[in-house]
């Protein structure tokens, strides 16, 4: 069985202030990792993903991430924020031995005050 | 554009009284599944299907029904809706390359069961 863990519910954050929202993930095997965002009354869109090489990976609006298997985590960072970015974020991994599954975060809420 | 297509957006109904919520997306698209978003517990996956007339148990089943006698459409049936099953729903989408293609969802559908 897979678990993903998002260390934080909330990240207040000012405008133009960098930012890391944190992801751990626990699984047997190998496994795909991606970052989500929703923002608010829509559904998930997707960032970011992860399925292997370079573990520095780059998504849309300017964010990246860093997958370390060592450390079973997969954090996201954007190093300046905008209002825009306002929103929520899940961090969810695939697992190739149970290809209906898709196990998810329980959020982490970005905040980006002026 | 391609799209997953969720109806209605809101519903409010009253316990045992059996409703549909509508899925269907233009992508052509072997992989549909449901999910349920509840504040602090992230998405939790309540069915899935491989691909036409193939179906299985997500995480949280119970109370719920599916069919997929088409690629396009992925209804998800509550026989007798009851309070719990108040929340926010999302149907989502991938490619044949299901663990590592992203999902695709709709926009959700809140419902709400008094």
């Amino acid at each position: 069985a897979q678990s993903v863990t998002q260390l934080d519910s909330q990240v207040p954050v000012f405008e133009e202030a960098p930012v890391e929202l944190r992801c751990n993930y626990s699984s047997s095997v190998s496994v795909y990792l991606f970052w989500y965002v929703q923002y608010p009354n829509q559904g998930l869109q997707l960032l970011l993903k992860y399925l292997s090489g370079s573990t520095l990976v780059k998504g849309i609006n300017g964010f990246e991430a860093e997958f370390n298997k060592s450390q079973t985590s997969f954090h996201l960072r954007k190093p300046s924020v905008h209002i825009s970015d306002t929103a929520e974020y899940f961090c969810a991994v695939s697992d190739p031995t149970n290809a209906g599954k898709s196990t998810f975060g329980d959020g982490t809420t970005l905040t980006v005050k002026p | 554009e391609a799209q997953v297509t969720q109806n209605p957006r809101y519903l409010i109904t009253v316990t045992g009284k059996k409703l549909t919520v509508t899925c269907s997306q233009n992508m052509n698209h072997e992989y549909m599944s449901w999910y349920r978003q509840d504040p602090g517990l992230g998405l939790r996956q309540i069915y899935y299907s491989m691909n036409v007339e193939v179906t299985d148990k997500g995480d949280v089943p119970e109370g719920y029904k599916v069919s997929r006698k088409e690629k396009r459409n992925f209804p998800l049936i509550l026989e007798s809706p009851s309070p719990n099953q108040t929340s926010l729903y999302f149907c989502a989408s991938s490619g044949s390359r299901r663990v590592e293609s992203p999902l695709h969802f709709g926009n959700g559908t809140r419902l709400t069961v008094t």
